[in-house]
């Protein structure tokens, strides 16, 4: 069945620490979306990427990184310079940035810093 | 960009209709209407969209005003699964910048059995 992967679903990590989130999708998408949701918010834009090799900041990109290196695969590293990094974390693709087209999102990962 | 506005909660009674409202006063001609819903710990899930025209699928109908200023999703026989979160989003037509989705909160649809 073609869809969106996320992983881990639940991710802990300590203070000060890296942690890379992955979003792989085998929708032939073109565009991918990295959200971040807190408890009784709606999603905000962290990055997003048209094609492989290309991505863009969203609203809130400061703390975390990208890489579009594969069409399939759009992971989302939450740095240590992220100063509030728990969060609910979406990832999502469409077959392009038209404004037509839905985004089909993944089950997410909560992640957690202790 | 643009922006909607939504109740924050409604309530109905299972096997009856919905009318989720939003209001969406500075929207751009080219911008699409798009209806997305979430259930807790889950990601969002796409119900319907539209530009101009009525439209209906197999989970809902999308009734845009003519004036394009607000819109009314319509769920024709609500069950205990449709309780969830509704988002009403404004998505140009081609993008420019950012042009994710750009959530609000959302009306918390509650559903009575």
């Amino acid at each position: 069945d073609g869809g969106i992967t996320q992983s881990p679903k639940y991710l802990f990590r300590k203070e000060g620490q890296n942690v890379t989130l992955s979003c792989e999708q085998n929708l032939n998408h073109d565009a991918m979306y990295w959200y971040r949701q807190d408890p009784g918010q709606g999603l905000r834009l962290i990055y997003y990427s048209q094609i492989v090799n290309d991505f863009q900041k969203g609203d809130i990109a400061e703390g975390y990184s990208v890489s579009r290196e594969k069409k399939e695969s759009f992971p989302l590293t939450v740095t240590s310079a992220q100063k509030n990094p728990t969060a609910f974390y979406l990832c999502a693709s469409s077959t392009d940035r038209g404004g037509g087209n839905e985004q089909f999102f993944g089950p997410g990962t909560r992640l957690t810093v202790l | 960009d643009a922006k909607t506005t939504q109740p924050n909660s409604m309530e109905s009674n299972e096997e009856e209709p919905v009318h989720l409202p939003c209001n969406h006063s500075t929207i751009s001609g080219t911008d699409y209407i798009h209806w997305y819903r979430q259930l807790p710990s889950q990601g969002p899930e796409y119900v319907i969209h539209g530009l101009t025209s009525n439209v209906n699928n197999r989970m809902a109908s999308l009734a845009i005003a003519e004036d394009r200023k607000s819109s009314t999703l319509i769920l024709h026989r609500a069950t205990l699964r449709d309780a969830a979160v509704y988002y009403c989003i404004l998505r140009p037509y081609s993008g420019g910048g950012a042009d994710g989705l750009t959530f609000g909160k959302g009306t918390h649809l509650i559903i009575q059995p």
